[in-house]
C-alpha cells in the first residue's frame, strides 16, 4: 500500500513557465514533508521541506504548499529553468525517533527550451 | 563539507553470492539510513541507526540482509545470499537526528546487479 503517491510519472514544461508537481499521502501520522531532486547516477538532493503546522514554505524559485485536509502537497517552480530537468521525489516522515522517509515513485520533470 | 561517501559505486554478482556495501556519513551526523531503490520506484527505507543503535529495521529482510554501525560512524550493509530481485541502487543517508526536523543527505549510491 503506497502511503505517498506521485501520480504523474513525467511532466513536460516550457522554460520560463511554472512547473507544478503534485503529491498525495494517506498516512495521517506524517508531520513533515520534503521534496528531493535527483539527477541520473547521483543520490537525491534535498530541495525544500514543510512542517504539517504550516501550509506554505518558499525558498527562491521553489514553493511547497500543503493541504492537510486533502492530504495533498505540491511543489511550484517559477520560473522553470533547463537545470530543473530531473526526477523529483516527494517524501514524508512521521514524528518521533523512527523518522526514516517514505518516498513516492517520483515525477520526471522535463524543461523544454 | 564532505558529503556522504559510499563504495563501491557499482557491483555485479551472481545470485547466491554475498556482497557488502560501505558508507561513511557526514561528520557529526548521529543518524544513518540505508535505502533500497529499485528501478522506477522511490527509495525504500531498510534500516535506521541512531549512533550505533538500530531505531527501525522493520523493512529489512533479515533472513538475508544485515547491517551494522559498530562505532557509531561508518556502516556496512551486507546481503547473503543475493537474489535476482535484490538488483537495485543502495543509498546511504545521514542526518543530525534528534528533535529537529532536519533533512537527510544522501550519498551517490551503490548500483547492484544480480545475475
Amino acid at each position: 500500500d503506497q502511503q505517498v503517491k506521485q501520480n504523474s510519472p513525467s511532466l513536460s514544461v516550457q522554460e520560463g513557465r511554472i512547473s507544478i508537481l503534485n503529491c498525495d499521502y494517506t498516512n495521517s501520522m506524517f508531520d513533515y514533508f520534503l521534496w528531493y531532486k535527483k539527477y541520473p547516477a547521483e543520490g537525491p538532493t534535498f530541495l525544500i521541506s514543510i512542517s504539517s503546522i504550516k501550509d506554505k514554505n518558499e525558498d527562491g524559485r521553489f514553493t511547497v504548499f500543503l493541504n492537510k485536509s486533502a492530504k495533498h502537497l505540491s511543489l511550484h517552480i517559477v520560473p522553470s529553468q533547463p537545470g530543473d530537468s530531473a526526477v523529483y521525489f516527494c517524501a514524508a516522515r512521521s514524528g518521533g525517533g523512527a523518522d526514516g522517509l517514505t518516498f513516492g515513485k517520483g515525477t520526471h520533470l522535463i524543461i523544454q527550451p | 563539507e564532505a558529503g556522504v561517501a559510499q563504495s563501491p559505486r557499482y557491483k555485479i554478482i551472481e545470485k547466491r553470492q554475498s556482497v557488502a556495501f560501505w558508507c561513511n556519513p557526514i561528520s557529526g551526523h548521529a543518524t544513518l539510513y540505508w535505502y533500497q531503490q529499485i528501478l522506477g520506484q522511490g527509495p525504500k527505507l531498510l534500516i535506521q541507526f541512531q549512533n550505533n543503535g538500530v531505531v527501525d529495521d522493520s523493512q529489512l529482510p533479515k533472513d538475508r540482509f544485515s547491517a551494522e554501525r559498530l562505532k557509531g560512524v561508518d556502516s556496512t550493509l551486507k546481503i547473503q545470499p543475493a537474489k535476482l530481485e535484490d538488483s537495485a541502487v543502495y543509498l546511504c543517508a545521514s542526518s543530525f537526528g534528534g528533535l529537529l526536523n532536519t533533512e537527510a543527505f544522501f550519498g551517490q549510491g551503490t548500483r547492484l546487479t544480480v545475475v
